[in-house]
Order: structure tokens, then C-alpha cells, then sequence
């Protein structure tokens, strides 16, 4: 089982409001990422992390930022939330490879999500 | 990523046996072949992922065509609680150890409908 929390699961705000979305791992995996997902749509990765103090954007531009200053904790913030950041916010997780076990490191462990309406 | 192609939907009745089909024709040999589903309202879960042998564990089958350009997932009974959208995603074996940021590239994936 896999020990990825996310918090909080539901979030309605007003337009303009600066806010931060909590993700939290108990497996000591160096990779951590951030994914954004509309209703009914494809997963997209926004931010990643290799390790403490290593950020890097994804796939889809984002307006939001993210920092990894303790390997266990991932946080995402929105520092303005307007209603086009509404979506579904899903944080995972995966261990770095054992380089002498081929095809270890490759599974992602994810959060439940939250899921963000701006207002 | 190389690119997966499956149905966007299917229906099962519980307790039968469901057989997810993809196609991955443009497959490279260092691809792993990983299957996740989403229940709904929950992020995805990984499900089983295999290379060229057919693979089993406690939650699915993987069986891998000997050309490796398609796979396909059996639930073995399905159950109520199957029923969520999976995700074929195939993933460099490389990716893992080497300079990518091991990246999932999820698609449409199959919605699967279980009836009571």
C-alpha cells in the first residue's frame, strides 16, 4: 500500500486568494510529481522533483510553483487562484532505481487529489 | 513515450472474466508495458507492468503478444469495485536510472463498466 497523503481532498476559494495544496510521502522516494487532470480528461504533469531542492515545470504550463526543501513533503501554490486554475491536483511519488535491478523505479504511487474550485 | 492505442470503452458483468486489449505498435525493446486505473474520484493506481513474459500478481494477468506490439490486461472475476478507466502506458526501461524524470504520459485510457 502505498503511504501518499494529500491535503486538502476538497477546496473551494474566492478569485485572488493565495493558496497551497499539502503532499506528503512516508516511503523516502526521491521522486515526487504533480499532475493536473480536468473532469473526464488525461492526467498532464505540471512539476516534478528529483530530490530536496530540485523543481523542475512538466509537460503543461502552469501558473503554480512548488518546493521540495524536505524529501517527504511536495507542496503546490497558487499564489492568485483564479477560476481557470479550477481541476483535479494529483500528487505521486516513486523510488529511485536500484541501478544493479533493471526496470526498478518505474512505478508511481499517488495521492487521492484535490480537487480545486476557484470561484 | 511511445504512443498506446485502446477501445474507449467497455462493459463487463461482474464475476466474468474482462480482457483489456492495447496496441502499441511503434514499441522499442527497452519499453516497459505499465497498466494504472483510476477509480473514480481517486488518483490512479498502478496495476501490473511487464517487458516480454506474461506477468501475474494479485490484482491482474498481462499478456504480452510475442511481437510485443499489443498487450492485454484480464481482470480474472471482474468485481463492482473494477470498474474505473485504464491506462496502458508504455515506459523506457532507460527512463528509470537515466536522465529522464521518469514521467508517466497517461492517454484517454479504457472506461471499464462492470453491471451487477
Amino acid at each position: 500500500e502505498a503511504d501518499i497523503y494529500q491535503t486538502p481532498r476538497y477546496l473551494v476559494i474566492g478569485t485572488g486568494k493565495k493558496i497551497t495544496l499539502e503532499c506528503s510521502q512516508t516511503m523516502g522516494h526521491d521522486k515526487m510529481y504533480w499532475y493536473q487532470q480536468d473532469p473526464g480528461m488525461e492526467l498532464h504533469l505540471i512539476h516534478y522533483s528529483y530530490g530536496v531542492n530540485s523543481t523542475e515545470k512538466g509537460d503543461l504550463s502552469s501558473e503554480s510553483t512548488v518546493s521540495r526543501i524536505r524529501t517527504e513533503h511536495f507542496p503546490l501554490t497558487l499564489e492568485s487562484a483564479r477560476p481557470s486554475h479550477t481541476s483535479q491536483y494529483l500528487c505521486a511519488s516513486s523510488e529511485s532505481p536500484d541501478p544493479t535491478v533493471i526496470g526498478t523505479g518505474n512505478i508511481q504511487y499517488f495521492g487521492a487529489g484535490t480537487r480545486l474550485s476557484v470561484l | 513515450d511511445a504512443k498506446t492505442t485502446q477501445p474507449n470503452s467497455m462493459e463487463s458483468n461482474e464475476e466474468e472474466p474482462v480482457h483489456l486489449p492495447c496496441n502499441h505498435s511503434t514499441i522499442s525493446g527497452t519499453d516497459y508495458i505499465h497498466w494504472y486505473r483510476q477509480l473514480p474520484s481517486q488518483g490512479p493506481e498502478y496495476v501490473i507492468h511487464g517487458l516480454t513474459s506474461n506477468v501475474n500478481n494479485r490484482m491482474a494477468s498481462l499478456a504480452i503478444a510475442e511481437d510485443r506490439k499489443s498487450s492485454t490486461l484480464i481482470l480474472h472475476r471482474a468485481t463492482l469495485r473494477d470498474a474505473a478507466v485504464y491506462y496502458c502506458i508504455l515506459r523506457d526501461v532507460r527512463d528509470a536510472g537515466g536522465t529522464s524524470y521518469g514521467k508517466l504520459t497517461f492517454g484517454q485510457g479504457t472506461i471499464l463498466t462492470v453491471h451487477p
